[in-house]
């Protein structure tokens, strides 16, 4: 099982440029996220989807669109991207129960530089 | 509100010492509580879990944690570490609408011989 797929793994932009980091899971998963990772800071989420067809802010969502493609895929795009952003950015899925939050299952993260 | 403290950005030990990784927690639901370790150059691996069945959790490799709700505390612990546990360390709590994990700072956790 491949799990969540992240890619691309490593990534150089200029200042103004533009790309989407894409996800993908295979387990069936409803809930998809997207986080960044910086030093000191923890990881911080993005947006998030709760189900196909959602999407929802996280704690640090300016700068950055989402897309939620089908169950499956979530892609999460910088239409401009500052030097502010160069960060890891992990996505992840999880199937959340009515009893409340089940694990997340992590990519292996996207190394973002923007000079 | 909910929320994560990660005491400690750093910690030491020698191999065989009990590690001890505090975590307090701020939550205005029943919380679920998690830790994830991440290798260097790696996603985030989950090694145990709190979902409100015992207050003591057992994960993998040899790690464990006491939720205490009196004290707000998930702190993870191992008796004997060894070398290969040297990683970050991160605590995580569900968001109040349960829909989305909110991480703490993280714990390096380097282990000397």
């Amino acid at each position: 099982n491949a799990g969540v797929t992240q890619t691309p793994k490593f990534q150089v932009l200029k200042t103004g440029q533009s790309m989407t980091l894409q996800c993908a899971q295979d387990m069936n998963h409803n809930s998809m996220y997207w986080y960044r990772q910086d030093p000191g800071m923890g990881l911080r989420l993005i947006y998030y989807s709760a189900s196909e067809g959602t999407t929802d802010k996280g704690e640090v969502p300016n700068g950055y669109n989402v897309s939620r493609l089908n169950k499956r895929e979530f892609s999460l795009r910088l239409e401009s991207a500052a030097p502010s952003q160069t960060s890891v950015y992990f996505c992840a899925s999880s199937s959340p129960t009515g009893q409340g939050f089940t694990e997340a299952f992590f990519g292996q993260g996207t190394r973002l530089t923007v000079v | 509100a909910q929320s994560v403290t990660q005491l400690g950005s750093h910690v030491s030990v020698s191999e065989g010492a009990l590690v001890l990784l505090r975590c307090n927690y701020s939550s205005s639901v029943p919380p679920y509580l998690f830790w994830y370790v991440q290798y260097p150059n790696q996603g985030l691996q989950l090694l145990l879990k709190y979902t409100s069945a015992a207050t003591l959790v057992k994960g993998i490799n040899g790690f464990e944690a006491e939720f205490k709700k009196s004290e707000t505390s998930f702190h993870l612990t191992k008796p004997s570490a060894h070398m290969s546990d040297a990683a970050e360390y991160f605590c995580a709590v569900n968001n109040q609408a349960g829909t989305a994990l909110i991480f703490g700072k993280g714990t390096t956790l380097s282990v000397s011989s």
